[in-house]
């Protein structure tokens, strides 16, 4: 059962233009998590937001940051994407951390031409 | 140094025979858990194991704190089992998460 919901599932673009991916749990979750999967299934974490905290990544760029109106939505934008930008990009939800188990949704599959 | 390491990175079975995955952590944890995801397809999890023993059908997850390690053996696989399986782990320190690099599983009719 889909309670983690991400659009688009998939998003072509140029380098240089700026993209917005969305992220919608409806489990109550007071934590979501933004991850980056590479083309060798790697995951990294890169944000994690819970009661308005936001944990960053050092190692995430600048252009990425996360947008989130309340508990139940966290988006990610991208300024500026470069092609090393193209993956996956998971994002999942928790209760209080990620000590309790992690729900995904289905990805956003992002390519830079 | 890596966190976690994930073994074998790749296993090819036939159908029926049982897989045994191992992830090794060289940290102290909040939690363990087991993911699988089909090609192309969102992460599913599988296990949510700090410690001890857990059943799911053919599925069978093991976490030996004192030891650092965290298996999932799979009985009896079916072809529906190809997929990769990821091991990720809360570090007690700092709460990070880390991900193994995976396990590739086929398992051919």
């Amino acid at each position: 059962e889909t309670a983690v919901f991400q659009t688009p599932n998939y998003h072509v673009t140029q380098v240089g233009n700026e993209v917005s991916f969305n992220c919608k749990q409806t489990l109550g979750h007071d934590t979501m998590y933004w991850y980056k999967q590479d083309s060798k299934k790697l995951l990294k974490i890169m944000f994690s937001y819970n009661n308005k905290q936001l944990i960053v990544n050092e190692t995430v760029p600048r252009r990425f940051s996360p947008q989130s109106s309340d508990k139940a939505h966290l988006n990610l934008r991208i300024k500026s994407v470069e092609p090393e930008d193209s993956a996956v990009y998971l994002c999942a939800s928790s209760y209080w951390s990620s000590a309790e188990t992690l729900y995904f949704g289905s990805g956003t599959r992002l390519t830079v031409l | 140094g890596q966190q976690v390491q994930q073994s074998p990175a790749s296993l090819v079975l036939q159908e029926g025979e049982n897989a045994e995955l191992q992830c090794n952590f060289s940290t102290s944890l909040n939690s363990m858990q087991w993911f699988y995801q089909r090609p192309g397809g969102s992460l599913v999890s599988l296990f949510y194991n700090p410690s001890g023993t857990k059943h799911s059908g053919r599925l069978t997850s093991t976490t030996v704190i004192k030891e650092r390690r965290s298996s999932l053996h799979i009985s009896s696989s079916q072809t529906t089992d190809s997929g990769t399986y990821l091991c990720a782990l809360e570090r007690r320190s700092n709460n990070r998460i880390f991900f193994g690099d995976g396990t590739q599983l086929v398992v051919k009719p």
